[in-house]
């Protein structure tokens, strides 16, 4: 069982390069989001998918798609990538516990974009 | 949009020692989830409260959620250095299914 799975781990981008974000997770959850996490502003909502077909823009869905591919697979595409967009990355999946979310997140990628 | 504060934002402390660390709000949460990240890695999930009052122990990690739902607190007995992270604190508005606003977080370093 390995939860919550993130590729890469690693990018670097030039500004303008378009990058996809990969993510799946194997606890059958039906809720998947995507997070961005900047030094001092703690993390960020970029998209979420309460269930597969459906997606919603979160706090920060600027230069962002989303694609919820199957029940397992969220991911996240940068079209036109910016120095802005130099972050870490975080995807997570949920399920209802005592009426209340829990969120179970990914290792991360950490983009570079110059 | 529903802030989060989180106080202090760092905190060193000798082994041994206690620490606790602050969550607060203007606004009411359905519920409250505090998590732990290390370097390199994505939070965990440590606890999650959800009535107002309510207390909730892990081994020497204290949680509690204030009586109106607009705050929190996470108290840690005898800090080892395992505890050492960076500590998030997450709320649910009562309006915003699914969607966890976070606090910046603290910073926590427990030297041997």
């Amino acid at each position: 069982n390995a939860g919550v799975t993130q590729t890469p781990k690693f990018q670097v981008l030039k500004t303008g390069q378009s990058m996809t974000l990969q993510c799946a997770q194997d606890m059958n959850h039906n809720s998947m989001y995507w997070y961005r996490q900047d030094p001092g502003m703690g993390l960020r909502l970029i998209y979420y998918s309460a269930s597969e077909g459906t997606t919603d823009k979160g706090e920060v869905p600027n230069g962002y798609n989303v694609s919820r591919l199957n029940k397992r697979e969220f991911s996240l595409r940068l079209e036109s990538a910016a120095p802005s967009q130099t972050s870490v990355y975080f995807c997570a999946s949920s399920q209802t516990h005592d009426g209340a979310d829990e969120q179970y997140f990914g290792p991360g990628t950490r983009l570079t974009v110059t | 949009t529903q802030l989060l504060e989180q106080s202090p934002q760092f905190l060193s402390i000798q082994e041994g020692e206690n620490l606790t660390v602050y969550c607060n709000s203007s606004s009411v949460f359905s519920s409250l989830q505090w998590y732990r990240q290390e370097p390199g890695e994505g939070p965990v999930l440590l606890v999650t409260v959800v009535t107002g009052g309510e207390v909730k122990k892990l081994k020497r990690l204290t949680f509690q959620f204030g009586d109106a739902r607009k705050d929190s607190s996470l108290h840690i007995t005898a800090a080892q250095p395992g505890d050492t992270g960076l500590y998030l604190c997450a709320g649910a508005g009562t309006d915003s299914w699914g969607k966890l606003q976070f606090g910046a977080g603290t910073q926590v370093v427990v030297t041997p």
